[in-house]
């Protein structure tokens, strides 16, 4: 079966402008998650939603960035204001039910890029 | 920032050597996991453990849950080309109540000459 998919690969963009990024879930999974990795560093928590509510945003570095999960399947990062440290690559998971110990599936991420 | 500390930060073995990684933290786990990540791609998790002093295979892979529950080692047996990549530990800190809130460590860069 298809596995989690994000769109786009690849997004360069100028500073100060919006970018929105796209995750689609595995099907059925009702646990998705953002992360953000930085060159040469481990995928960073970002937000996780359960359904369509967010349970856990804590890892937002600031209100620029914000996350909707509508219909408790596709799911969008958007970035406001853009600056160059928000250049990484952005990975999406999800998971069948968000239970403790659960397999995350990651994307393949979306590497940003900020001039 | 991060939590858990990888070493080494990289290796570099021959075809055919066996590699140890291991991963600390100050902080108690109750679940530790082990992903590799290859260019362009996202983690893939390998093994994952539950329990304290626990030693589980996937092939050539073998990993440890340290007694203490603050680290976890993972072995590779007889290393071949294809086990070039990153390779992360991970899991969601004990206490905590958001299950999903991952935390990885740095990564540990594995580059295997044919």
């Amino acid at each position: 079966g298809a596995g989690v998919s994000q769109t786009p690969s690849n997004k360069v963009t100028e500073k100060g402008k919006y970018v929105e990024l796209r995750c689609d879930p595995i099907s059925g999974h009702t646990a998705l998650y953002w992360y953000r990795q930085s060159l040469g560093q481990g995928p960073e928590f970002l937000i996780y939603f359960q359904g369509t509510g967010a349970a856990d945003d804590s890892g937002l570095p600031n209100d620029r960035f914000f996350a909707v999960r509508p219909e408790g399947s596709v799911s969008t990062l958007k970035i406001q204001r853009t600056e160059r440290g928000d250049s990484a690559v952005y990975l999406c998971a999800s998971s069948l039910g968000g239970r403790a110990g659960e397999t995350q599936y990651f994307g393949p991420g979306t590497r940003l890029l900020v001039l | 920032g991060q939590q858990l500390n990888q070493s080494p930060q990289s290796m570099f073995i021959q075809e055919g050597e066996d590699v140890s990684m291991n991963c600390t933290s100050s902080s108690i786990f109750n679940t530790w996991l082990w992903y590799k990540q290859d260019p362009g791609e996202g983690p893939v998790l390998l093994i994952a453990l539950y329990k304290a002093g626990e030693l589980t295979s996937n092939g050539r892979l073998t990993a440890q849950f340290g007694i203490t529950r603050k680290d976890s080692f993972l072995n590779i047996s007889a290393s071949i080309p294809s086990d070039v990549g990153i390779y992360f530990c991970a899991g969601p800190r004990a206490g905590g109540t958001s299950y999903g809130k991952l935390t990885f460590g740095q990564g540990t860069i594995l580059t295997v000459h044919p």
